[in-house]
């Protein structure tokens, strides 16, 4: 049984540092052609995909925001990292991790309850 | 960056009628690369299709995909009261992106 759980701060200030940790269970992301994925949705609007690791530490990363963030993952902690620099307050949004196995049906099947960030002074 | 459009933004249809939801590329989508997802109030999205056309587990066969190249649909053949959301496409290139949604609402 596959899980995913986000965790991280609720209130960041404008300019601060996002750090958002995915924590999984039921797989193994050293596995061949399993990669997780960030996406985010401010309140009311559509998806947004941000970001893609996958099992052999190839990353992806959305053109629109790729100097903004980084994601790393730690096969043996069963963890994937997101940060996303100089958060603005456009920036608030729920942000999901999500699993896919990109090889055999290329889409998220697994996602996280997500976790809502909010960007305030 | 290949965008997608979804279209229309809104269908009004009732239960047991047939909804058609329409997903548009900017450039060639391989049919491979193809999803669509359900995402309901609170809720975090649930994979529909893969693959332009296959559906995942447990999804029932009133949902069915088609399309190719620029141009894909999703079909629910019979509007169940469950089956009223937001749906989204996304596409699995170098990037990926999703559309900007249609929402199923009660006539």
């Amino acid at each position: 049984q596959i899980t995913l759980k986000e965790s991280g701060p609720t209130l960041v200030k404008p300019t601060q540092t996002l750090t958002l940790t995915c924590t999984f269970s039921g797989f193994s992301l050293s596995t061949s052609g399993v990669g997780v994925g960030w996406i985010r949705q401010p309140p009311g609007k559509a998806l947004e995909w941000l970001a893609l690791i996958y099992w052999d530490d190839d990353k992806r990363y959305s053109p629109s925001l790729k100097s903004r963030l980084t994601i790393t993952k730690d096969t043996s902690k069963n963890q994937v990292v997101l940060t996303m620099t100089n958060m603005d307050p456009v920036d608030t949004a729920t942000y999901y991790c999500a699993h896919g196995e990109w090889e055999l049906r290329p889409s998220f099947d697994y996602w996280g309850q997500g976790t809502l960030v909010t960007v305030s002074s | 960056e290949i965008v997608l459009t979804q279209s229309p933004g809104t269908l009004s249809l009732s239960p047991g009628e047939r909804a058609t939801l329409s997903c548009r590329a900017s450039q060639s989508v391989s049919s491979s690369y193809l999803a669509w997802y359900q995402q309901k109030p609170g809720q975090a999205p649930r994979l529909l299709i893969y693959g332009a056309s296959s559906r995942a587990t447990g999804i029932p066969d009133r949902f069915s995909g088609s399309g190719s190249g620029t141009d894909f649909t999703l079909t629910i053949s019979r509007l169940e009261p469950e089956d009223f959301a937001v749906y989204y496409c996304q596409q699995y290139g170098s990037f990926l992106t999703f559309g900007g949604g249609t929402k199923v609402e009660i006539k």
